[in-house]
């Protein structure tokens, strides 16, 4: 079976500029999480979603914002890029919130 | 908001020698789980611990969580340089919260 799988696998940004990741989970996984990990630190916790429904959010501005598909597919669009939204975007999938979760390899993204 | 602390955040080691990284928090886990991840890779999740003073073994691996539930370590017996990567440790609420990791380098 196909693990989680994220597009683009990088992406080169300027600033003011807006961007959509995509990822696709675990088939038969329900939930979907996003991460932002800058270089050098663990993954930070942007949003969870389950069955559609926003189940959690990080401590990220407003300029963040996503959303989960009838096929649990899920995209993570950011508004108004900063030179600081350059990161490793990770996204993963588990069948339930709290179950483990298993990550794709990340779109990397670099805002010029 | 919670914080897990993880140290060192480096470890240069000679292979076949032990490596121990450990993961602290000021309040309660909720059950932890690890990940490695490999430079220029993502995370991969290695072991999930749920019970007080488990311990858990994945051959030269060691995961034990603390009896007060508020840390937890990953020991590797005579590492191997595939072993080399960043070792995370996260309380997994629902959501992961991730310690800041420790990066092990294996000199061959």
């Amino acid at each position: 079976d196909a693990g989680v799988t994220q597009s683009p696998t990088h992406l080169i940004k300027t600033r003011g500029q807006q961007v959509t990741l995509r990822c696709s989970p675990i088939s038969g996984h329900k939930s979907v999480s996003w991460y932002q990990q800058v270089l050098g630190q663990g993954p930070q916790f942007i949003f969870q979603y389950y069955e559609k429904e926003e189940r959690g959010r990080g401590n990220f501005p407003d300029r963040f914002s996503a959303r989960q598909f009838p096929n649990y597919s899920s995209e993570l669009n950011v508004n108004a890029l900063l030179l600081g939204d350059s990161a490793l975007y990770l996204c993963a999938s588990s069948g339930s919130p709290g179950e483990t979760q298993y990550f794709g390899p990340g779109t990397r993204l670099l805002v010029l | 908001g919670q914080q897990v602390m993880q140290i060192p955040q480096y470890q240069h080691v000679q292979e076949g020698e032990d490596f121990t990284t450990y993961c602290n928090s000021s309040t309660t886990l909720s059950n932890i789980q690890w990940y490695k991840q490999r430079p220029g890779g993502h995370p991969v999740f290695l072991i999930q611990l749920v019970k007080s003073g488990e311990v858990k073994k994945q051959k030269r691996l060691t995961f034990q969580f603390g009896e007060a539930k508020k840390n937890s370590s990953l020991h590797i017996t005579a590492t191997q340089t595939t072993d080399v990567g960043t070792y995370f440790c996260a309380d997994n609420t629902g959501k992961l919260i991730f310690g800041q990791g420790t990066t092990l380098q294996v000199k061959p």
